[in-house]
């Protein structure tokens, strides 16, 4: 119940176009929902979050849409560009917890 | 700028061998993480800490145990290095919000490899 499962666990895009990863968690007390966004050889850091009172969050390029009823979130960039080339993390954490549970990573290249 | 900050970027060690992964984060946090990073399994949580001295288990506890003395400062422990454990490990340091949500700061990870 604490998993959040995350597809696929490789992409290629073509610059320009969209990139689309998905997750999907089972524990319905998960009430935020980050991705983080990690280059070789550095740390993950935090790209976006969204709360499952709005359906969608969108800073820039990068979009959240969720889906409470289905308990399913996912991440869309649009425009894809080679600096986007990263590893993808989606997590879901409890309000006032400590702990976050991550899916299991999406390795992005997009092809120039 | 926030910081966390872990102590090697690669080790190698051998197999029983003791290690330590120490890190540092300069921002007061309540709250910090060990996690383990393998291919195709995300990121794994080991140990958390939300005070000095105080711990808790993760997902993946068992060959690994961890100190925090001090606020600033986490360190996890392989007690006997085994192979299995060649991995990259991250750790991690939030702001504990109350009934809010907080940002993760991940250090820059520390490739460690077992022979």
């Amino acid at each position: 119940q604490q998993q959040v499962k995350q597809s696929p666990q490789s992409l290629i895009v073509q610059k320009g176009g969209i990139s689309i990863i998905n997750c999907a968690y089972e524990n319905t007390a998960f009430d935020y929902f980050p991705w983080y966004q990690q280059f070789p050889g550095k740390g993950p850091a935090l790209l976006i979050a969204i709360r499952p009172d709005v359906s969608e969050k969108k800073e820039g390029r990068f979009t959240i849409s969720f889906n409470k009823s289905a308990k399913q979130f996912s991440l869309h960039i649009m425009d894809s560009q080679p600096g986007d080339s990263a590893t993808y993390f989606c997590a879901a954490g409890i309000q006032g917890a400590q702990k976050l549970v991550f899916g299991q990573g999406t390795r992005l290249t997009i092809n120039p | 700028d926030v910081k966390v900050t872990q102590s090697s970027r690669y080790l190698v060690k051998r197999t029983g061998e003791k290690v330590f992964l120490e890190c540092v984060q300069d921002m007061d946090h309540e709250n910090m993480f060990w996690y383990r990073q393998d291919p195709g399994l995300g990121l794994r949580l080991i140990y958390f800490s939300y005070d000095v001295k105080m711990k808790e288990k993760g997902d993946i506890p068992e060959g690994y145990s961890v100190s925090r003395e001090k606020k600033e400062r986490f360190s996890l422990i392989l007690e006997s290095a085994s192979t299995n454990q060649t991995s990259m490990y991250l750790c991690a340091s939030r702001y504990y919000a109350g009934f809010g949500n907080t940002e993760a700061f991940f250090g820059q990870g520390t490739r460690l490899t077992v022979v």
